[in-house]
């Protein structure tokens, strides 16, 4: 039943590891995004994949690697972790760029670094 | 640029009192999309509304409603008679008409917390 899923809930790891969080979506949407949310609840735009294809990068340092391998599924890979990722992911979808349809979020991926 | 401004961090109610959210956009767009997106104490981001820029009308939903003014730039939400599941951090957001690199730009948040 649930629209945009994104596993795991929580994750707690040491720096200098890498991770991914999954992203999937049953809505038939053809975009797809992360947000991170910050410990000041600012939500701020990370990615975004339209088709599989990355359409918007922002200044994210490149240890973070979104990967679509189909338009219903959206991963975040981080390489090297270090404190200040900690922070809630957020996957989102919507049709096109979110003009047709406001963005569907996924419940988040709290990440821990120590 | 685009901006969204919140500029209640928190507010505190005692239940059925009536709220409201205050929201100011900036853009230089003259098509854009003001949405609206509560999240919970359990973390959820849930969609509340979307209104265009060439849709002025006040929309009611419930114990729900927004004001849009573009004359003053701002989009404000209240809630009527305000219940203790209304407690969420709420978000204002702006999304502009430009293509497809379009991005949802989120205000800061306001905390709302309704006391029994």
């Amino acid at each position: 039943d649930t629209a945009v899923s994104q596993t795991p809930k929580y994750l707690v790891t040491q720096m200098g590891n890498d991770k991914s969080i999954k992203c999937e979506q049953n809505l038939g949407h053809d975009t797809m995004y992360w947000y991170k949310q910050d410990s000041k609840k600012f939500l701020k735009i990370m990615f975004s994949y339209n088709n599989k294809e990355l359409i918007i990068n922002e200044t994210v340092p490149n240890r973070f690697s979104p990967k679509s391998p189909d338009k219903a599924h959206l991963n975040l890979h981080i390489n090297s972790l270090e404190l200040g990722d900690s922070a809630v992911y957020f996957c989102a979808s919507s049709h096109g760029t979110g003009r047709d349809s406001p963005l569907h979020f996924g419940n988040g991926t709290r990440l821990t670094v120590t | 640029a685009q901006k969204v401004t919140q500029a209640q961090t928190e507010i505190s109610v005692v239940e059925k009192e009536d709220v409201t959210l205050d929201c100011v956009y900036e853009t230089r767009d003259t098509t854009y999309y003001l949405f609206w997106y509560k999240q919970p104490p359990s973390g959820e981001l849930v969609f509340l509304i979307r209104r265009n820029s060439f849709d002025e009308q006040n929309e009611i939903s419930g114990r729900y409603s927004w004001n849009f003014q573009k004359s003053t730039s701002s989009f404000n939400f209240t809630i009527t008679a305000s219940q203790v599941v209304d407690s969420a951090v709420y978000f204002c957001a702006l999304l502009n008409y430009g293509g497809a690199t379009n991005k949802l730009i989120f205000g800061t948040g306001t905390l709302l917390a309704v006391q029994p």
